[in-house]
């Protein structure tokens, strides 16, 4: 079935340190690829998207290109702020063709001044 | 700018006992979802919504789950008896475009914790 891999947490870096976070799949097709972001306290925040190969979706300062022949999503970001800090889901649309959208378990990313 | 709204944000409530969480989707969306996230862990889905039925559902959305639209706005997942693994957050989500296109916007979350 589909399934999201993300590198496991926490990720600890000093501010203006080049972030990379891993993000692969398995999935039937091309599915729409996603980055969501979660602050502490707070609910699930679009970070950004991409919907076909090759694609690089970009946001705040992130990054992420569709890798459709290594089936990858990572997410980078060349240098990183303290207000980064928060929890960071790859995710992908299903394929049983609802809109569902499955999770990686998560990556907690805590940038130190 | 348009958002999902959630209530309640947070919620006790004694084992057994029947809990709903409300939320309100955007106005012309038309695609619903329920998700949870236990404390630290990933975001399930739970279930899925589309023209007043369900569309997809989860293995954790046993018989103790119910989903409703009862009036055109608001969005509801019911818990007929709780128990102690349904701590968690709750989020619910929306989409106006659908199946498989355009993005899911999600409300804060409401926190379920049974006692």
């Amino acid at each position: 079935g589909d399934s999201v891999t993300q590198m496991e947490g926490p990720v600890t870096l000093s501010e203006e340190a080049f972030l990379t976070i891993n993000c692969t799949y398995t999935a039937t097709g091309y599915p729409s690829l996603f980055w969501y972001v979660q602050y502490p306290g707070e609910g699930l925040q679009l970070l950004l998207k991409a919907t076909k190969a090759d694609d690089k979706g970009s946001n705040k300062g992130f990054e992420a290109t569709y890798r459709k022949e290594t089936t990858s999503f990572h997410l980078e970001k060349g240098s990183v702020q303290v207000s980064d800090s928060a929890v960071y889901f790859c995710a992908l649309f299903g394929s049983s063709n609802t809109g569902k959208l499955i999770f990686g378990q998560g990556t907690t990313l805590q940038v130190k001044p | 700018e348009p958002e999902v709204t959630q209530t309640p944000s947070h919620q006790v409530t004694q084992m057994g006992q029947e809990v709903i969480l409300r939320c309100v989707p955007i106005s012309n969306h038309l695609y619903f979802y329920w998700y949870r996230q236990i404390l630290g862990q990933k975001v399930e889905f739970l279930v899925s919504f589309y023209n007043n039925e369900i569309s997809e559902k989860s293995e954790i959305f046993d018989d103790q789950f119910s989903v409703e639209r009862p009036d055109g706005s608001n969005f509801t997942l019911k818990i007929r008896s709780t128990k102690l693994e349904d701590s968690a957050m709750y989020f619910c989500a929306s989409k106006r475009t659908g199946p498989n296109t355009g993005e899911l916007f999600f409300g804060e979350g409401s926190r379920l914790t049974v006692l």
